[in-house]
């Protein structure tokens, strides 16, 4: 069974651009989650998506950042315009119930 | 809010040293606790979990006891590994509405050969 994929794996743009990453879920995982890591910080949510719609986007940090689950399969996460302070490590997970959560291997965006 | 708090890192100790990591968190109603682990240029994976007070989880040499009384759920390994290597995320699953995960900081462990 093919794990949680991400692309691109890295991603270096300049302040200002625009970025979209990808997530491909676990087929048939229902609930697909974002998270972002800082530099030397915490991993922390962003959102939570079931099928394609989206449960909880607290944690999102404003309205640069978009987030789509199309069709409830694969997600895509925009950042438009990007700053610096959005540099770092985004995670995707997902999960066929509630409990756990299987992540993918991260997409590093440097914003320059 | 709830929250995670993890003993700073880096962690280097000699293979086959004993290993602790300290993990503390608070939080509303009964969490469910997890430690995930990051091998260099991968992602996160599931290392062990407990669901509920009193639960040890245990994987590959590594173990963790859910405590509520003093709110811990410290990862132990009796003899590491230069294998071990990695980065330790300690989290907990805030069991309502989302199930989202906090996670700590993250402790880097580094063991010589």
């Amino acid at each position: 069974e093919a794990g949680v994929t991400q692309f691109p794996s890295h991603s270096v743009i300049e302040k200002g651009q625009t970025v979209t990453l990808r997530c491909d879920p676990i087929s048939g995982h229902d609930n697909l989650y974002w998270y972002r890591r800082v530099m030397g910080k915490e991993i922390k949510f962003l959102l939570h998506f079931v099928k394609e719609s989206k449960q909880d986007e607290s944690g999102m940090p404003n309205n640069r950042f978009l987030a789509e689950r199309t069709g409830g399969t694969y997600s895509t996460l925009k950042v438009q315009p990007a700053e610096l302070e959005d540099s770092g490590v985004y995670f995707c997970a997902s999960s066929p119930r509630v409990l756990e959560q299987y992540f993918g291997p991260g997409t590093r965006l440097t914003v320059t | 809010g709830d929250s995670v708090t993890q003993m700073e890192g880096p962690v280097t100790l000699s293979e086959e040293a004993f290993l602790t990591i300290n993990c503390t968190y608070t939080a509303t109603g009964y969490p469910s606790l997890f430690w995930y682990v990051q091998y260099p240029g991968e992602g996160l994976q599931l290392l062990l979990k407990a669901t509920k007070a009193d639960d040890k989880g245990s994987n590959k040499g590594f173990e963790a006891t859910y405590r509520k009384e003093t709110t811990s759920f410290h990862l132990e390994k009796g003899s590491v590994q230069v294998s071990d290597s990695a980065v330790y995320f300690c989290a907990l699953s805030d069991q309502k509405g989302t199930y989202k995960y906090i996670f700590g900081t993250g402790t880097r462990l580094k063991v010589l050969a």
